[in-house]
């Protein structure tokens, strides 16, 4: 089955770190980039961080630049998203995407059930 | 505030027409395509329109997209009650990052 299965998320104080993961199955997992969305409570969509099939490339929204880290293991088929000194405003529900080619450009074919992050002391 | 601009609610009564606008400048929506996505009450995002205008299969054809200069489209004929849901622009920035609209809620009448 085709599927993103997000884990990591839970309650961490302000300054904190946590890790996220999202593992991949049922696709070629190296062909294709990777992307973190999250979503505020009742707010839109907002895109975090996109890295390359091979994990080379790595893209970062300004709100999370020098705090947030993307990688991959493309033997393992699994995506990450380290993230360090977490602000409250970095509560969310976290979103793993699969884009629809080599690059992150936006287009996410394939979404995860997210996963909720709040920073909160 | 996001870099695309949506209107923030649309409405529409079954088997109507709407269309949702999506605004964006040069470095984003001027330069590279438009993704659509639908997000229903309570679960994640699913993309409804890519690269401007495809649909992925299993999108009813009653769903549409255009993009013209730095603006876009998101069509919906034939309205159903079952469309009622948090629709999203979202296209790649030539500084290097994803940007999103902020959303444009659809209320079925």
């Amino acid at each position: 089955e085709v599927q993103l299965l997000e884990s990591g998320g839970g309650l961490v104080q302000p300054g904190g770190s946590l890790r996220l993961s999202c593992a991949a199955s049922g696709f070629t997992f190296t062909t294709y980039a990777m992307t973190w969305v999250r979503q505020a409570p009742g707010k839109g969509l907002e895109w975090v961080s996109g890295v390359s099939g091979s994990g080379g490339s790595t893209y970062y929204a300004d709100s999370v630049k020098g705090r947030f880290t993307i990688s991959r293991d493309n033997s393992k088929n699994t995506l990450y998203l380290e993230m360090n000194s977490l602000r409250s405003e970095d509560t969310a529900v976290y979103y793993c995407a699969k884009e629809g080619q080599w690059e992150p450009r936006a287009y996410l074919d394939l979404w995860g059930q997210g996963t909720l992050v709040t920073v909160s002391s | 505030q996001s870099v695309l601009t949506q209107p923030p609610s649309a409405s529409g009564t079954p088997g109507q027409r709407v269309t949702i606008s999506c605004s964006g400048s040069s470095s984003n929506i001027g330069s590279n395509p438009v993704n659509w996505y639908q997000q229903l009450p309570g679960t994640a995002p699913k993309v409804l329109i890519y690269r401007n205008n495809q649909r992925p299969s299993g999108v009813p054809d009653r769903f549409s997209g255009s993009k013209s200069g730095t603006s876009a489209s998101l069509a919906i004929s034939g309205l159903q009650s079952e469309d009622e849901a948090d629709y999203y622009c979202a296209t790649w920035d030539d500084s290097l990052k994803g940007v999103f609209g902020g959303g444009t809620k659809l209320t079925v009448l």
